[in-house]
């Protein structure tokens, strides 16, 4: 178990409807980074928070949005979805938000959209 | 923007065999390079990983070796294991707050 909690394991939905990912990071981490991962792309970067605030921003769709609480938690929203998003979604985390020493990732949620 | 080109895309070694999995990497500002095994259903998990002010570093069956003139840095397993077959990611970080990964080796360690 890596403490990087992802909720949930497995997801199927249909074209046009909306998701959200859930992912607690490692108890004292800071920085939450989420990641694409197609089945042939490898891991496409989307999008990083600090302490609740967006620090960085990779390849991240205009459907797809992210935020992190006061607690910690971030979540991954994806709309309108479409049969190219059907991929694994990683969450990361690391102590802090300016070095990726630490960087540990959870185990993913499995996006199928049909 | 960083890119990291990563080769091969599979390797299928005999047990016992060593395996080699090289990297290139475009920005020279690139300071840290780690490298992640992701088994089947689960996420990427660091193995090693080497900073720009030294040239190898090793642990036990796994060692990592950096070329900063050349831009490249290379993983590589002694002995493999049937254990050791899983995807290996590099990555490459210069400070721009996130990760750049190469796009994985499939190794196979056969019997």
């Amino acid at each position: 178990d890596s403490g990087v909690t992802q909720t949930p394991k497995h997801l199927i939905t249909a074209t046009g409807q909306r998701v959200t990912l859930r992912c607690s990071p490692r108890s004292g981490d800071l920085s939450v980074y989420w990641y694409q991962q197609s089945l042939d792309q490898g891991l496409q970067f989307l999008i990083q928070y600090y302490n609740g605030e967006e620090r960085a921003k990779g390849n991240i769709l205009e459907r797809f949005s992210a935020q992190q609480f006061p607690d910690l938690h971030s979540e991954l929203n994806l709309s309108s979805l479409e049969l190219g998003d059907s991929a694994l979604y990683f969450c990361a985390s690391s102590p802090e938000g300016r070095t990726p020493y630490g960087y540990t990732f959870g185990s993913g949620t499995r996006l199928t959209v049909v | 923007g960083e890119n990291v080109e990563q080769h091969p895309s599979t390797l299928s070694v005999q047990e016992g065999d060593s395996a080699v999995i090289k990297c290139t990497y475009s920005d020279s500002a690139s300071n840290y390079f780690p490298w992640y095994k992701q088994e089947l259903g689960k996420g990427p998990q660091l193995i090693i990983d080497i900073r720009s002010n030294v040239g190898e570093k090793k642990d036990q069956r796994i060692a990592v070796t950096l070329n900063k003139t050349a831009k490249h840095f290379s993983l590589h397993i002694t002995e493999t294991q049937p254990e050791d077959s899983a995807v290996y990611f590099c990555a490459a970080f210069k400070g721009a707050q996130k990760l750049v990964f190469g796009q994985g080796t499939r190794l196979t360690i056969n019997p």
